[in-house]
């Protein structure tokens, strides 16, 4: 399973767009890239997943450069309830699924 | 559509007594995973059932154990509670394992040793 690697804390304000990057240098080929948020005391909520190039939906984009070795997830106009962890997950589901550390994101007002 | 649901909510056990947790997976879901998140803490890789049979393991002792049932339901086991047991236990479901539309999780049980 990749290792990935993500900023441990980002500050951004409200109406701002966010975007975090994550590290996966031994992506395999067939491994997908996916997003969780999760807030205290709750468990992590899908918010997207790609394999290459560009995906978007209602909440979040991720663009994933060609060689697929990071890829960004990107918030459009952040606001407090954005506040919380988001994690990056490489791999295909066929092996024990590894959390990172995450990147806590703090929004302000 | 009812998502992953884990029960109870909460559980306060003392020491060295025995802790039994039980998630329900999305209909259609074969796989369940185990996390145990110590407060403040990252996600720790529990264990991950599929088809009734434990695929994969975390670094955990083997006071923690599992199972899954033929309706795919969960339950996981800790004997012999110690104080730093204490924690978020969440579990999620996939189809098949494959995780490639993502895992789904339940909103946890809080385990408290005292």
């Amino acid at each position: 399973l990749a290792k990935t690697t993500q900023p441990i804390s980002m500050d951004s304000y409200e109406g701002q767009e966010v975007n975090i990057t994550c590290s996966h240098n031994n992506i395999a080929t067939n491994d997908y890239i996916t997003w969780y948020q999760q807030f205290p005391s709750q468990g992590p909520r899908f918010i997207i997943q790609g394999y290459k190039t560009k995906v978007t939906n209602e909440v979040a984009s991720l663009f994933i450069p060609a060689d697929r070795k990071s890829s960004t997830l990107s918030l459009p106009r952040v606001s407090l309830s954005d506040t919380a962890v988001y994690y990056c997950l490489v791999g295909k589901g066929d092996d024990k699924i590894i959390f990172g550390k995450g990147t806590r994101l703090h929004i302000l007002p | 559509e009812a998502g992953v649901t884990q029960s109870p909510t909460h559980l306060i056990k003392t020491r060295g007594q025995q802790a039994t947790l039980r998630c329900s997976p999305i209909s259609g879901h074969t796989s369940v995973y185990w996390y145990q998140q110590a407060l403040g803490l990252g996600l720790q890789f529990l264990l991950w059932y599929d088809e009734g049979e434990e695929r994969n393991r975390g670094n955990f002792p083997p006071r923690f154990s599992g199972r899954q049932f033929p309706n795919y339901s969960s339950e996981l086991n800790v004997n012999a509670l110690e104080l730093e047991d204490s924690a978020l236990y969440l579990c999620a479901s996939s189809l098949e394992g494959t995780g490639e539309y993502g895992y789904t999780f339940g909103s946890g049980t809080r385990l408290t040793v005292v």
